[in-house]
């Protein structure tokens, strides 16, 4: 079956460092892919999203490029800043039927000062 | 308001008490998601309606049990509930025949004693 995998967290960075982290998948077929963000005591946020491979998502900062060749859609940002401390989470949706996403684990991310 | 909105925010209850969770979305989407989020595990997908129908049930206890009376209005009612059961329940909404994208609420966050 479908299946997303993500970096092992937390990872810890300090302010302006720069992130990955990275997701790889298992589907048959061309799913779309997103990334999630969860603040703390409040629900998942649709960060950014690509539905084909070579697109590149890109939000708040942050992006992420579909790689079809690799089975890849790895986050990254240039300059984190304290705010930006969350969980993140990747996920796929198969482009046929209704929406149902597959997420990965999650990867919380600490930005300290 | 706008968004999905999910009430009670947070809900303690024994083992033979009866309570319900209530989601609302207000995006005009036609299909509706419950989704269960504990520490240290996946985010699980519980159940979806799609056009106030039930096309997906996860092996998903009988003491949960989903009610969708329109495409504004999910509910997960309480019953008999496992100290395991414990754990953050996301409510989400979608547009079918769209990007695919979920939208989520803030969650309702249950301890069972």
């Amino acid at each position: 079956g479908d299946s997303v995998t993500q970096m092992e967290g937390p990872v810890t960075l300090s302010e302006e460092a720069f992130l990955t982290i990275n997701c790889t998948y298992t589907a048959t077929g061309y799913p779309s892919l997103f990334w999630y963000v969860q603040y703390p005591g409040e629900g998942l946020q649709l960060l950014l999203k690509a539905t084909k491979a070579d697109d590149k998502g890109s939000n708040k900062g942050f992006e992420a490029t579909y790689r079809k060749e690799t089975t890849s859609f790895h986050l990254e940002k240039g300059s984190v800043q304290v705010s930006d401390s969350a969980v993140y989470f990747c996920a796929l949706r198969k482009n046929s039927g209704y929406s149902t996403l597959t997420f990965g684990k999650g990867t919380m991310l600490l930005v300290s000062p | 308001e706008t968004g999905v909105t999910q009430t009670p925010r947070h809900l303690v209850m024994g083992m033979t008490n009866k309570k319900s969770l209530k989601c609302e979305q207000h995006l005009g989407h036609n299909a509706m998601y419950w989704y269960k989020q504990s520490a240290k595990k996946p985010l699980e997908l519980m159940f979806v309606y799609s056009l106030e129908e039930r096309v997906e049930n996860n092996s998903v206890p009988s003491r949960f049990s989903p009610e969708c009376p329109n495409s504004s209005h999910l509910f997960l009612h309480l019953h008999t509930l496992q100290p395991e059961d414990s754990a953050l329940y996301l409510c989400a909404s979608s547009q079918e025949q769209g990007p695919g994208e979920l939208f989520f609420g803030e969650g309702s966050r249950l301890t069972v004693l």
